[in-house]
């Protein structure tokens, strides 16, 4: 498998303020790993793919200035979620693949008042 | 493009009953990975099982077992003997083959709630 590694696990903040959550590989190095949302009751839903030393790849209708991704290590991705409002309240989870697997994070809640 | 169906929005059994999460996928490749992830109430996916397009036999883990039918496009889900503890959310997923941005993609269903009651 894989062991991935998620920080904060819950998090509250007031509206307009920045949120950054960490996930990191604890098994092995990582070039590549994966940025979910899942709201509630719904399935997750791919945000960006984090490149180790290049740009994260976005996917369509995802705000790139507003989820920052930084993979500066390959043990460590970043999603600062930037002037953060209710409706990014959501449970943002990542991962990484071991061969064609993806393996997940204990994920973090994020409440925006 | 791929899509990922779980017609099944939730399902309740009562212990020790057998029950089958059903999913149906559609993808114009020709190779291609399942997969199932647990969801439980604490909200990490836990890995069950893959799949790859070219492998369909069938797999049992102790009380999982999984059913791969490419004529109808299904990767069903079968639990025996369910206990409390299989309550959780279930996803279906399905990937293409490949480390480029389509292979890195995975692709889930609406996932199934299952509810064992005692």
């Amino acid at each position: 498998g894989a062991v991935v590694s998620q920080h904060p696990s819950r998090v509250i903040c007031k509206s307009g303020t920045s949120v950054k959550i960490e996930c990191r590989s604890l098994d092995f190095q990582a070039t590549t790993m994966f940025w979910y949302r899942q709201f509630p009751k719904q399935s997750l839903m791919l945000m960006a793919t984090s490149n180790e030393g290049s740009k994260a790849t976005y996917e369509q209708g995802v705000e790139k200035d507003k989820f920052l991704i930084n993979h500066a290590s390959l043990t460590l991705s970043t999603l600062t979620v930037t002037s953060a409002h209710p409706e990014d309240s959501s449970f943002y989870i990542c991962s990484k693949k071991n061969k064609e697997t993806q393996y997940f994070g204990p994920g973090t809640r994020l409440l925006v008042l | 493009a791929q899509k990922v169906t779980q017609a099944q929005t939730e399902i309740s059994v009562v212990e020790k009953e057998d029950v089958t999460l059903d999913c149906v996928y559609e993808t114009r490749d020709t190779t291609y990975y399942l997969f199932w992830y647990k969801q439980p109430p604490s909200g990490e996916l836990v890995f069950l099982i893959r799949r790859n397009s070219f492998d369909e036999q069938n797999e049992i883990s102790g009380r999982y077992s999984w059913n791969f039918q490419k004529s109808t496009s299904s990767f069903n889900f079968t639990i025996t003997a369910s206990q409390v503890v299989d309550s959780a959310v279930y996803f279906c997923a399905l990937s293409e083959e490949g480390t480029n941005a389509r292979g890195n993609k995975l692709v889930f269903g609406a996932g199934t709630i299952l509810r064992v009651k005692s």
